[in-house]
């Protein structure tokens, strides 16, 4: 069974770091895409960030560029988000999700196969 | 700019059937999405993957009464014998080079 297993989420004060995980199973790891998707309270899906199998690709949403990293440790089937200098709109349930390709007529999509079911990160005072 | 558009709200009664739809912005009506469900005080499940032409391609487990289909810049979601359970939040998602979009999602109500 495909299984998305986050953790590390918790409340920190702004400016202040934390970093989630993300453990993997049932499925091989190192093959896919990664990404980082969150959802503030009582609002939609926000993308924050993707990386690539081995790594040497990753990308961000602007609002985190600079204060999140993206990584991934495929010999511990875990991926990462370090998250620095953290913002009361950075609140948010934070999921972990596997990546599939697909292209169809000449058009791709890279979109969300398998979930895991989220990591609370409060930054308050 | 890439943007998917989805109405706040629908509802629609026990064992009827809904028809929720997502517009891609002008000049990405050839994109394909996939759309996913959230059910309420749980984390997303992808529902099925939508091309241009209408294909489809469901994830494991996915009922028959879910289906979708397109039309130009829109992508459609199905529901048929609407049950309780298919009461949740319904999101639309693509991608663009390096990065993934969503819409801001459907709530459903079955009433």
């Amino acid at each position: 069974e495909v299984q998305l297993v986050e953790s590390g989420g918790g409340l920190v004060q702004p400016g202040g770091s934390l970093r989630l995980s993300c453990a993997a199973s049932g499925f091989t790891f190192s093959s896919y895409w990664m990404s980082w998707v969150r959802q503030a309270p009582g609002k939609g899906l926000e993308w924050v960030a993707n990386i690539k199998q081995d790594g040497s690709e990753n990308y961000y949403v602007d609002s985190v560029k600079g204060r999140f990293t993206i990584s991934r440790d495929n010999a511990k089937n875990s991926l990462y988000l370090q998250m620095n200098s953290l913002r009361a709109e950075d609140t948010a349930v934070y999921y972990c999700a596997r990546v599939r390709f697909s292209i169809y007529g000449g058009n791709r999509l890279y979109y969300f196969d398998c979930w895991g079911q989220g990591t609370l990160v409060t930054v308050s005072s | 700019q890439l943007v998917l558009t989805q109405s706040p709200s629908a509802s629609a009664s026990l064992g009827a059937s809904v028809k929720l739809t997502c517009t891609l912005s002008s000049g990405h009506s050839s994109y394909a999405i996939a759309w996913h469900q959230q059910q309420p005080e749980k984390g997303p499940r992808y529902l099925m993957k939508l091309n241009s032409d209408g294909s489809h391609t469901k994830g494991d487990g996915i009922p028959d009464r879910f289906s979708g289909s397109s039309s130009g810049a829109e992508r459609y979601l199905t529901i048929s014998s609407l049950q309780s359970e298919d009461e949740a939040d319904y999101y639309c998602q693509t991608w663009d080079t390096g990065f993934q979009v969503f819409g801001g999602g459907t709530q459903l109500t079955v009433l």
